[in-house]
């Protein structure tokens, strides 16, 4: 039983730079979320999902964008990398959006240079 | 909006000693509280989850009691392993919110 996938697990950019971040879920989940996470701010939401062909701005959506053209599927861009950038990405799946709890993926360690 | 509180660490304590992490929330309405915890190199996972007042969520020997008087859900493991390592993260649900709101995060640490 997979869960929740993210690929690559790795990067480092160059600033300006651009690149996608896959996130996989094999539970049939509607919603789907990708959040950053940096030392002493916690987790922030970047951009979620509600369901297959829907993406809405969460807390830190600038300079990033997303799309779920299925289900399974949530991927988020990264348009020109800026060294801010530099971070901890973690997506997550859930299957309600109330009451539910949240699966995440392992993370994608990403450095911009 | 809704917000959660938790204690600041990092938290160091020696093996089998008695775990208290603080956390206290602000939310309209009937929220559920969760804790997750982070193992080194990993994403978050679910701890516990409580769903009503006076509710009592318990895993792998954590226990937390959802307090509505209190607005708190503070964690409590009786004799901590070092192997209780690890990011822990109180979070609340809230209907009509699409998001999950999260604490922090606190920093724990057992030596042997």
């Amino acid at each position: 039983n997979a869960g929740v996938t993210q690929t690559p697990k790795f990067r480092v950019l160059k600033t300006g730079q651009s690149m996608t971040l896959l996130c996989a879920q094999d539970m049939n989940h509607e919603y789907m979320y990708w959040y950053r996470q940096d030392p002493g701010m916690g987790l922030r939401l970047i951009h979620y999902s509600v369901g297959e062909g829907t993406t809405a701005k969460g807390e830190v959506p600038d300079g990033y964008n997303v799309s779920r053209l299925k289900k399974q599927n949530f991927l988020l861009g990264l348009e020109s990398a800026a060294p801010s950038q530099t971070s901890v990405y973690f997506c997550a799946s859930s299957y309600l959006q109330y009451n539910s709890p949240l699966h995440f993926g392992n993370g994608t360690r990403l450095t911009v240079t | 909006g809704d917000s959660v509180t938790q204690m600041e660490g990092p938290v160091t304590l020696s093996e089998e000693a008695f775990l208290t992490i603080n956390c206290t929330y602000t939310a309209t309405g009937y929220p559920s509280l969760f804790w997750y915890v982070q193992y080194p190199g990993e994403g978050l996972q679910l701890l516990l989850k409580a769903t009503k007042a006076d509710d009592k969520g318990s895993n792998k020997g954590f226990e937390a009691t959802y307090r509505k008087e209190t607005t708190s859900f503070h964690l409590e493991k009786g004799s901590v392993q070092v192997s209780d390592s690890a990011v822990y993260f109180c979070a609340l649900s809230n209907f009509g919110n699409e998001k999950l709101t999260f604490g922090t995060g606190t920093r724990l640490t057992i030596i042997p």
